[in-house]
């Protein structure tokens, strides 16, 4: 079946370094994938999307390209900050499918 | 605008209890689903409807029971409560669900503790 396997954590940067967080996944077909994040005490909220090959999702700062070849989506960030602190999920959904598939979650943690 | 409401945002229940968590959505919403969430294991689902008196199993149906008799609400059952049924749970909600085109709209959570 689908899967999704991220990173272990927890990862814990300075503020102002670069992130990245991988994400790497398998699917039957060609699936959208998702980040998701989770900030603390609150429930998830899309972070960014891609829907095919080469796509690349951003927002507020972050990025991930659909590599195909590599089967990955990574999230990368080239300066984070204190406020960036939370849970981020990959996931995935096949096209037309009902369900969202998602990774065991990494947690982030910037001290400043 | 509320969003997804979930209801209670904390549970303590002895085992062989059962009990209801509430989700109700204001955004007439057509998708909903319900999640848990372990530490080390991500979001699992559990059930979730395409619509309104249409329900379907997700990953890990069971231990749990669901409806759908309107387009806002969408309670999970426990019918008989385990301690392996401590957990984050989780209501989520979209337009419409078909691959990538919606994204889902989550309440805030429930954390439920089965003693």
């Amino acid at each position: 079946g689908d899967s999704v396997t991220q990173m272990e954590g927890p990862v814990t940067l300075s503020e102002e370094a670069f992130l990245t967080i991988n994400c790497t996944y398998t699917a039957t077909g060609y699936p959208s994938l998702f980040w998701y994040v989770q900030y603390p005490g609150e429930g998830l909220q899309l972070l960014l999307k891609a829907t095919k090959a080469d796509d690349k999702g951003s927002n507020k700062g972050f990025e991930a390209t659909y590599r195909k070849e590599t089967t990955s989506f990574h999230l990368e960030k080239g300066s984070v900050q204190v406020s960036d602190s939370a849970v981020y999920f990959c996931a995935l959904s096949e096209k037309g499918g009902n369900k969202l598939v998602f990774g065991a979650g990494t947690i982030l943690r910037v001290k400043s | 605008n509320a969003g997804v409401t979930q209801t209670p945002k904390f549970q303590v229940l002895k085992t062989g209890q059962s009990m209801t968590l509430q989700c109700a959505q204001d955004m007439n919403h057509e998708y909903m689903s319900w999640y848990r969430q372990d530490p080390g294991m991500g979001l699992r689902l559990i059930h979730y409807s395409v619509g309104a008196g249409i329900t379907d199993q997700g990953e890990v149906p069971n231990g749990y029971n669901v409806s759908r008799s309107t387009t806002e609400d969408f309670p999970l059952r426990l019918l008989s409560a385990a301690p392996s049924q401590t957990s984050v749970y989780f209501c989520a909600s979209s337009p419409r669900f078909a691959g990538a085109r919606e994204k889902l709209f989550f309440g805030s959570g429930t954390q439920l503790s089965v003693l």
